[in-house]
């Protein structure tokens, strides 16, 4: 069974740039999570969805920063205009309702480096 | 603001020897806990997970809760070299929000 996928793997841009990040999340998962991680900050959550609904974007860090999910295989992360400061590994994850525990799954990552 | 801490290390044990990571969390509330590990370069990837005070044991790893303390750990024996790595301990409060809540990681070293 295929894991969460994410592309692209490496994104170097530079500062004033368009990003989008994609993600699948595993089929039959309903919740899909945006995650960041950086030395300073370590894993910050962003957003996450349920049923393709965002419940709780209090991480997006400002205005520069939306995400979307459009149907239950597909999400994606946008950052416009993107800044240095926005370098960093972007994970996605997913998980299931219907399973006993919360454990989420996480995709291999989205190395993005802003110049 | 709900917090989860853990220390960075690195904590370097000798092979074979048994490596303790702990980790404390704010929110007493908080009702699944769970431990991942990281390796350089790539993503975290779920070790154990652990709801009820107590221990529990998978192969060579056990999760320890402590709800009282706000203290989850894990214990890894007979460490191996390939468990040189980040553990990243999460929590879930469970108050219908799926979010987990990361902290920063312990280093673990594992010398041969």
């Amino acid at each position: 069974d295929a894991g969460v996928i994410q592309s692209p793997r490496h994104e170097v841009t530079e500062m004033g740039q368009e990003v989008t990040l994609r993600c699948k999340p595993i089929s039959g998962h309903d919740y899909l999570f945006w995650y960041r991680q950086t030395m300073m900050r370590g894993l910050e959550l962003l957003i996450y969805f349920n049923n393709n609904v965002p419940i709780d974007d209090s991480g997006m860090p400002e205005d520069r920063f939306s995400a979307k999910m459009p149907n239950a295989s597909f999400s994606t992360l946008k950052i416009q205009p993107s800044e240095p400061r926005d370098s960093a590994v972007y994970f996605c994850a997913s998980s299931s309702s219907g399973s006993s525990t919360d454990t989420q799954y996480f995709g291999p990552g989205t190395r993005l480096t802003v110049l | 603001q709900k917090e989860v801490e853990q220390n960075s290390g690195p904590l370097s044990v000798p092979e074979g020897a048994i490596a303790s990571l702990n980790c404390t969390y704010s929110d007493r509330g908080s009702q699944s806990f769970f431990w991942y590990r990281q390796y350089s370069g790539k993503s975290p990837e779920l070790i154990m997970f652990i709801y009820s005070n107590g221990d529990k044991e998978d192969g060579r790893f056990t999760a320890q809760l402590n709800k009282a303390s706000q203290y989850v750990s894990l214990l890894i024996r007979d460490s191996q070299p390939s468990d040189s790595a980040t553990y990243l301990c999460a929590v879930n409060e469970n108050t219908g929000r799926r979010a987990l809540t990361f902290g920063s990681g312990t280093r673990l070293q594992v010398q041969p």
